[in-house]
């Protein structure tokens, strides 16, 4: 089975400005959580999909938005990029979420300039 | 969600011997499980152990979980140069499919040939 996959894998962008990331999950899992690791404040969850549907949500502001297809596919949003955004951007599949063991895509370095 | 609170911060140990990392939580879990990373990659999932569960094998991994106590070990034997990374843990509690990752800081290994 192909791994969870993540693109694009580097991105740089500039304050004010907007960015899209995707993660394609292993076949099957239905559930995808997306994560932002800094160095300052380490690993923190986002939001989780799972069948389409936002299940859980973290504490971030509204900037931080996401969708997930009908294909399991996700998406992540951030608007209106702020120089505290740059962190690498972890997405995470699972059958089922909730409980289940996680399987990582190897991450989007964001650089906001 | 609970976040888990890994013990040291950092260690470092030579090639060969035992590394045990320590993981403390405060309210009662489903499940808790152990991660890696490598350095500016994904997660990878090591081992999960449930509450009923008091250790756990995997190669040369060994988790233990005390309830009673909210805490839990990993200890890696004969470690090798390869295990140089950042280990995390994450308790899982009984929200079902409400449940969530949460990491804390990860304690950093450092295994010199």
């Amino acid at each position: 089975k192909a791994g969870v996959t993540q693109t694009p894998r580097y991105l740089i962008k500039t304050r004010g400005q907007q960015v899209t990331l995707s993660c394609s999950p292993i076949s099957g899992h239905r559930s995808v959580s997306w994560y932002q690791q800094t160095p300052g404040q380490g690993l923190q969850f986002l939001f989780e999909y799972f069948s389409e549907t936002q299940r859980n949500k973290g504490n971030f502001p509204g900037r931080f938005s996401g969708r997930q297809f009908s294909n399991s596919r996700s998406e992540m949003n951030v608007s209106t990029l702020e120089l505290g955004d740059s962190a690498l951007y972890l997405c995470a599949s699972s059958y089922a979420g909730g409980s289940d063991e996680q399987f990582f895509g190897p991450g989007t370095r964001l650089t906001v300039l | 969600s609970q976040q888990g609170e890994e013990d040291p911060q950092a260690l470092s140990i030579q090639e060969g011997e035992n590394a045990t990392m320590n993981c403390s939580y405060k309210t009662s879990i489903n499940n808790l499980q152990w991660y890696r990373q490598n350095s500016g990659r994904g997660l990878v999932h090591l081992i999960l152990i449930r509450s009923n569960e008091r250790e756990k094998h995997s190669g040369r991994l060994r988790v233990t979980l005390d309830t009673s106590k909210k805490s839990s070990s990993l200890l890696i034997t004969a470690s090798r140069a390869a295990d140089t990374a950042s280990y995390f843990c994450a308790p899982i509690g009984r929200g079902g499919a409400n449940s969530k990752l949460t990491f804390g800081k990860g304690i950093t290994l450092s295994v010199r040939p």
